[in-house]
């Protein structure tokens, strides 16, 4: 069973448009979830952490629901610069110390 | 501000050629490292992590190891490469949480 699930996709979405990615965790004991953005062939960057009341910055909002572990990112006003693939990503200990699941990401292509 | 250095960038090694990857971070005392792994078509793996100088904690079994000799220094290694080592190598870092990436090494075994 896949410790993180998500829709490769990719996801074709015009410019302006709102897009929503879900995720899934298997582990239960998952403490600290997290959306990282990926461009082609670079380093994976933090875009934000998921709180259990949900968070927006900006145009990003994340949400999580413990019950049904699962986590989603919602983007509004998409940009072309929003292209790349999106990583959902939990961690068993509140710290992180023991390192991060990472799902396969979900790739987003923004049309102008 | 921290910032994270890893290489070289690129490398391409013969099969059974030894690998040593570098990783230092500055701007933060004892960070918690680690070395992940993204294959083609497959998603980031943690091989190992480290919260304290000499400590390491290994993830899969494989044919790699990981020291860490300073605290702001890890280094990934292999005495015999194989062709399913190769891969996008990426060191992180973290203090109370969030990681931050370095820039990746892309391996390939030939």
């Amino acid at each position: 069973r896949k410790e993180v699930e998500q829709d490769p996709g990719p996801f074709n979405v015009p410019e302006g448009a709102t897009v929503a990615f879900n995720c899934t965790y298997s582990n239960s004991a998952s403490q600290s979830f997290f959306w990282y953005r990926q461009d082609c062939r670079k380093e994976p960057k933090l875009l934000m952490s998921v709180y259990s009341s949900g968070n927006e910055d900006g145009r990003f909002t994340a949400q999580l629901n413990r019950a049904s572990q699962y986590i989603s990112l919602l983007i509004r006003d998409s940009k072309l610069s929003d292209s790349a693939t999106y990583l959902c990503v939990v961690a068993t200990s509140g710290g992180g110390a023991d390192g991060l699941t990472f799902g396969k990401g979900t790739h987003l292509i923004i049309q102008p | 501000s921290q910032t994270i250095h890893q290489w070289p960038a690129t490398l391409v090694q013969p099969v059974g050629s030894p690998l040593s990857l570098e990783c230092t971070v500055e701007g933060t005392s004892n960070p918690n490292l680690y070395w992940y792994r993204q294959a083609a078509g497959r998603g980031l793996q943690l091989l190992f992590y480290s919260v304290g100088i000499g400590q390491i904690s290994s993830e899969v079994p494989q044919n790699l190891s990981a020291s860490r000799p300073q605290d702001r220094q890890f280094i990934l290694s292999s005495k015999k490469l194989l062709l399913s080592d190769s891969g996008f190598y990426l060191c992180a870092w973290s203090v109370q949480g969030d990681e931050y990436f370095g820039a990746g090494t892309r391996l390939s075994v030939l």
